[in-house]
C-alpha cells in the first residue's frame, strides 16, 4: 500500500529557531514530491522534487529529496510567526497524489 | 488566490440530507480533483475528472457521486450523510490529463461541511 509519513506532528518553537520537517514515502511508482503550506484555507504550493540531492530553495525555506532513503526534509531558517501552519508532503504516483497527515508548526513571539 | 473557486464555504446539514460541493477550476486546467480532510487526517484524494470524463477513483463512498460539465466545473454530491462524513472537502485542479505532466494541483479554499 502506498503511503506518506510526516514527522514531527507537530512542533511549536521561538521566533527565529530554524526547524527541519520529515517526510517519508513508500510508493510503488514515484514521479515526485511535493511541499505544501496549509494555514486556514487552501494548500498552497511551495515546492516540486524529482531528482535527488538538487535543494529547492525560496527564501527562507529549502527542500530536498533522497530518493534512495525515500524521504524529503523541508528546512525552514529564521522562522517567523507567519510560518505557523501545517506543512503537507504529497507524493505523485502517477495516478493520484498521497498526502502525509501533515506537521503543524507553531511559531510563538 | 489558487484561481480554483469552491462554494459553498460552510454548509451545515442534518443526518441522512443530500448536499452538492460546487467547483470551478483554475482557467485552463482541465482536470479536477476531489480531497477530503478530516480532523486530524491528511487529505484524502476521492476522484479525478478529466475534461468530464472520470479518470482516477480512490477511497469514495458509493453514497458519493461526482461529475464535470461541458464548462469544466464540477460538483461532488454527497448522500445519505452521516456525522463522520463532517469534513473540509477540497477541490484542486491541474493542466493536464495525466499527473505525469509534473504540474502541481492548486487548491481552491475549501468546503467546510457539518453533519449534525
Amino acid at each position: 500500500e502506498d503511503k506518506v509519513v510526516q514527522s514531527p506532528l507537530s512542533l511549536v518553537v521561538h521566533e527565529g529557531d530554524t526547524v527541519t520537517l520529515n517526510c517519508s514515502y513508500e510508493v510503488t511508482n514515484f514521479r515526485s514530491l511535493l511541499w505544501y503550506k496549509q494555514e486556514k484555507k487552501a494548500p498552497t504550493f511551495l515546492f516540486m522534487l524529482t531528482s535527488s540531492g538538487i535543494e529547492k530553495k525560496s527564501g527562507r525555506l529549502s527542500s530536498i529529496l533522497d530518493k534512495k532513503e525515500l524521504f524529503s526534509i523541508l528546512n525552514i531558517t529564521a522562522t517567523q510567526t507567519g510560518d505557523s501552519a501545517v506543512y503537507l508532503c504529497a507524493v505523485d504516483t502517477g495516478n493520484q497524489f498521497y498526502f502525509g497527515t501533515g506537521t503543524s508548526l507553531t511559531v510563538i513571539p | 488566490d489558487s484561481g480554483v473557486t469552491q462554494t459553498p464555504k460552510h454548509l451545515i446539514t442534518a443526518t441522512g440530507q443530500r448536499v452538492t460541493l460546487r467547483c470551478s477550476p483554475r482557467s485552463g486546467d482541465l482536470s479536477v480533483y476531489w480531497y477530503q480532510q478530516s480532523l486530524d487526517q491528511g487529505l484524502q484524494f476521492l476522484i479525478q475528472y478529466y475534461n468530464g470524463e472520470e479518470r482516477a477513483k480512490g477511497n469514495i463512498l458509493e453514497r458519493f457521486s461526482a461529475q464535470q460539465f461541458p464548462d469544466l466545473h464540477s460538483e461532488l454530491n454527497l448522500s445519505s450523510l452521516e456525522l463522520g462524513d463532517s469534513a473540509l472537502y477540497f477541490c484542486a485542479s491541474s493542466p493536464g490529463a495525466s499527473l505525469s505532466d509534473n504540474s502541481p494541483l492548486h487548491f481552491g479554499n475549501g468546503t467546510r461541511l457539518t453533519v449534525t
